[in-house]
Order: C-alpha cells, then sequence, then structure tokens
C-alpha cells in the first residue's frame, strides 16, 4: 500500500482560529478519506475526497467548517475552520486501494487541542 | 447507537493467554476489516475477510467472519506485551462498499 504522511502531527491552538491539515501519499491514489478520532475512540467519517470533484460530506459535517481541497492523486487537506475546544480531536486522512474502496490504509493523525 | 458493537471495550490479560474480541451488527455487510492502533498512530489494517464462514490466520491471530456476514472476530493465542493496542473493526456495508463503518474499539493491554 501506499504511504501516507500527515502534517502536523499535532498542534495546540486557540478558539476561533483555522488549522489547515496536509496529507501526503507517495503514490496516485484516487480516494481519499478524512476521519475524526477521540483517544481510544472510534473513528467517524468526515468527507470522501476525489481528485477532480468536490468532497462528498457526511452527516454533521459541513464545508463551511471542514473544508477539503484535494488538487491532485497524491494530496488533500482538510481544514478546521473557527475552531471550538469540541474541535479537539485526532485527524486521520485514509487511502483506498483501487478497485477496493472498502480496505483503508491510514496516515499518522493529527492531533489537534483547542484552547 | 453504534452500528458495530464492539465487546469487551476494555480488557486486560497476562501475557501468555487467550483472548477473543467480538464485533456484532445486526446489518450485513459484503466485507470486514480488522485495525489495530497503537498511541499517535493511525490504524494498521490487520485482515479483510469477505466470504461468509472465512477463517483467516495471520501467526497468532484468527479471524473469522460469521455465516450471515453480520459479525465477526478476533482471537489471539498465547498473547504477548506487543499485541497491545486498541483493535477496530470496520465494515463495508452491502450496497455501500465506498464507506467503512468503524466498530466501537476494543482497548487491549496485555502485561508481561
Amino acid at each position: 500500500s501506499a504511504v501516507i504522511s500527515q502534517k502536523p502531527s499535532r498542534d495546540i491552538c486557540q478558539r476561533g482560529t483555522s488549522l489547515t491539515i496536509q496529507c501526503q501519499v507517495d503514490s496516485q491514489v484516487t480516494m481519499m478519506f478524512w476521519y475524526r478520532q477521540q483517544p481510544g475512540q472510534s473513528l467517524t467519517l468526515i468527507a470522501t475526497a476525489n481528485q477532480g470533484s468536490e468532497a462528498t460530506y457526511e452527516s454533521g459535517f459541513v464545508i463551511d467548517k471542514f473544508p477539503i481541497s484535494r488538487p491532485n492523486l497524491t494530496f488533500s487537506t482538510l481544514t478546521v475552520s473557527n475552531m471550538s475546544p469540541e474541535d479537539s480531536s485526532i485527524y486521520l486522512c485514509a487511502h483506498s486501494r483501487p478497485g477496493r474502496p472498502d480496505t483503508q490504509y491510514f496516515g499518522p493523525g493529527t492531533r489537534l487541542t483547542v484552547l | 447507537t453504534q452500528l458495530l458493537e464492539q465487546s469487551p471495550q476494555f480488557l486486560s490479560i497476562q501475557e501468555g493467554e487467550n483472548l477473543t474480541v467480538y464485533c456484532n451488527s445486526s446489518s450485513v455487510f459484503s466485507s470486514l476489516q480488522w485495525y489495530r492502533q497503537e498511541p499517535g498512530e493511525g490504524p494498521v489494517l490487520l485482515v479483510t475477510v469477505v466470504t461468509g464462514g472465512e477463517v483467516k490466520k495471520l501467526k497468532r491471530l484468527t479471524f473469522q467472519f460469521g455465516d450471515a456476514r453480520k459479525d465477526s472476530s478476533l482471537h489471539i493465542t498465547a498473547a504477548q506485551p506487543g499485541d497491545t493496542g486498541l483493535y477496530l473493526c470496520a465494515g463495508a456495508l452491502l450496497g455501500s462498499a465506498r464507506q467503512l463503518t468503524f466498530g466501537s474499539g476494543t482497548q487491549l493491554t496485555v502485561l508481561p
């Protein structure tokens, strides 16, 4: 599977600011995914990002709060906008194998703390 | 309510013991995956099962997919401290293979 890296690995931010998380894959992939996870808990899908089309958001997540870019087949960004302490979480990106969107591979995650 | 329920939620055992983690749902899945996640890392894929009744072995780990494709189990034989981590099952609902639904997770601690 392709190797995924995320930046930053962690950050501490002030309420009301925005943070952009970068996800880089070392080979071209069609589908990329963004998840949120509270430490030690399950993952919740935020959105699916395909190159050349708008991201598809899951219920409870909106583009104004979590804008996503997917400029090419190896890169995506997720922005957490106008942050509040409730946005403190681990944010993970993932990609899937060609033809197997159900088999996903994850980056190391970005641990975000909002004060 | 969680679509995929895992049990137990927490498990602490001694090195050398055996254990089983369960992943149950009332929904049918086209495939089911098991992941292990260590602190500060993303989940790492252990196995994918796709056929009802399928059994896969990965060294000391045995994975089983239920006949009706609604449940799965992970059995670890002779657990080692290196097995410590958060175990997550995830399934692709029948007819919605583009999206994974994750289980509630099982935090396993293996004491030396």
